[in-house]
């Protein structure tokens, strides 16, 4: 089992609508959680962070995180063109380093006019 | 001003090679990171230094050394250079604390022919 898994896509949503990204992660205690955007040929920027069970809100992006069912999701409203993008989520395990995270495959968004 | 920067940008070798790629930040971070995104882009870390000391060294061949001559520093030294060495390496920092948000540099994107 992949220590964090995350749908490849591509995810096509209309512009407009709500995108709706999904994570699961094996390491039960895993205490920090990371949602970053990669646009193609670009570095991975981190959008969001969230630590405690339930939502976290940021403009057009909510993060929610559910610790007992290991999952940690990333909401887009209001979804651009210019959101369409890779989407890491990323995850500190808790057995390392506090600095190390694990990211997922990415899940590939594609905002369609 | 750039927060996490690398040379070079692109870098294009032979195998058998000896190369080095230089990261630097300005943030005033303790933490500093070396990841190699492959093919698939799946992004995986390779080093950590924590104010010059390796925290994190994972299964990567001896062929790659890091150095971090002072906190704002890292660099990454690949010796004997092979093809599946081909992959874009990002350089990112994080300051200390609960968080360990992560920052990216621009990436360098090594081909090795």
């Amino acid at each position: 089992q992949k220590e964090v898994e995350q749908n490849s896509g591509p995810l096509s949503v209309p512009e407009g609508a709500i995108a709706s990204l999904n994570c699961t992660y094996s390491d039960r205690g895993s205490q920090s959680f990371f949602w970053y955007r990669q646009y193609s040929g670009k570095s991975p920027e981190l959008i969001m962070s969230i630590y405690s069970n339930g939502d976290k809100e940021d403009g057009r992006f909510t993060a929610q995180l559910n610790k007992a069912s290991q999952y940690v999701s990333l909401l887009i409203r209001d979804s651009q063109p210019s959101d369409s993008a890779t989407y890491l989520c990323a995850v500190n395990p808790p057995y390392s380093s506090a600095s190390k995270i694990i990211f997922g495959s990415g899940t590939r968004l594609s905002i369609r006019p | 001003d750039t927060a996490v920067s690398q040379t070079p940008k692109y870098l294009v070798t032979q195998m058998g090679n000896d190369k080095s790629i230089k990261c630097e930040q300005n943030l005033g971070h303790d933490t500093m990171y070396w990841y190699k995104q492959d093919s698939k882009k799946f992004l995986k870390i390779m080093f950590s230094y924590n104010n010059k000391e390796l925290i994190i060294n994972e299964t990567v061949p001896n062929r790659f050394s890091p150095k971090s001559p002072d906190k704002a520093h890292l660099n990454l030294h690949i010796n004997s250079l092979e093809l599946g060495d081909s992959a874009v390496y990002f350089c990112a920092s994080s300051g200390d604390g609960y968080s360990y948000e992560q920052y990216f540099g621009p990436g360098t994107r090594l081909t090795v022919t």
